[in-house]
């Protein structure tokens, strides 16, 4: 089955280290997301990528890198910059626009619950 | 930028009944308005969507409406079972140009809606 495979579910890590959350898809989608999410918080953009070797900040990337080496693959990495790392932290991808009135879906993965202490 | 409002934040109706979720937007070249919906656990699936040429869309017991004018669209939920209890999301953007992507799209703060057999 296609679909996007986020790894671990749980993540625990002290203060002051970085750690690198998974995202693999096998929808052939061009484009990749990464959203965190908080209570009563919605879904913020961090990251995206329309192509390989290509990405763009999103609303809340301070604190967060990643890469896109390969197009399936979309690793963040939460740095010890970030202040307030504990969240549910969502992958996504989509395909891109073929069209004027085609917005094609995000596919999100089951998420990453990140604790930092 | 565009600012997405969702209301309520928490909805709780008896098996059978409607649920209504209300959201409203800034931006008035938005065109394209989606709704997610999340399990316990699980990421966001689109559920429906509905573009800016169209007033309301159906699907068996979910519907959408817009109204561009006052800037809001609706979710509703006709004859709710247990298994719609979930949060609910919804979304708002620009049309794409080609090959674009969904880095665009802004989300509400989610509507928790409790089903009660």
């Amino acid at each position: 089955d296609g679909g996007i495979t986020q790894s671990p579910k749980y993540l625990f890590r002290k203060e002051g280290q970085n750690v690198t959350l998974s995202c693999e898809q096998n929808l052939n989608h061009d484009a990749m997301y990464w959203y965190r999410q908080d209570p009563g918080q919605g879904l913020r953009l961090i990251y995206y990528s329309q192509i390989v070797n290509d990405f763009q900040k999103g609303d809340i990337a301070e604190g967060y890198s990643v890469s896109r080496e390969k197009k399936e693959s979309f690793p963040l990495t939460v740095t010890s910059a970030q202040k307030n790392p504990t969240a549910f932290y969502l992958c996504a991808s989509s395909r891109l626009t073929t069209g004027p009135s085609y917005n094609s879906p995000l596919h999100f993965g089951n998420g990453t619950r990140l604790t930092v202490t | 930028g565009e600012n997405v409002e969702q209301h309520p934040s928490t909805l709780s109706v008896q098996e059978g009944d409607s649920a209504v979720i209300k959201c409203t937007y800034s931006d008035s070249a938005s065109n394209y308005f989606p709704w997610y919906k999340q399990e316990l656990g699980k990421g966001p699936q689109l559920i429906i969507d509905i573009r800016s040429n169209v007033g309301e869309k159906k699907d068996q017991r979910i519907a959408v409406t817009l109204n561009k004018t006052a800037k809001h669209f609706s979710l509703h939920i006709t004859e709710t079972q247990p298994e719609d209890s979930a949060v609910y999301f919804c979304a708002a953007s620009r049309s794409l140009a080609y090959g674009g992507s969904q880095g665009n799209l802004i989300f509400g703060k989610g509507t928790k809606l409790s089903v009660k057999p």
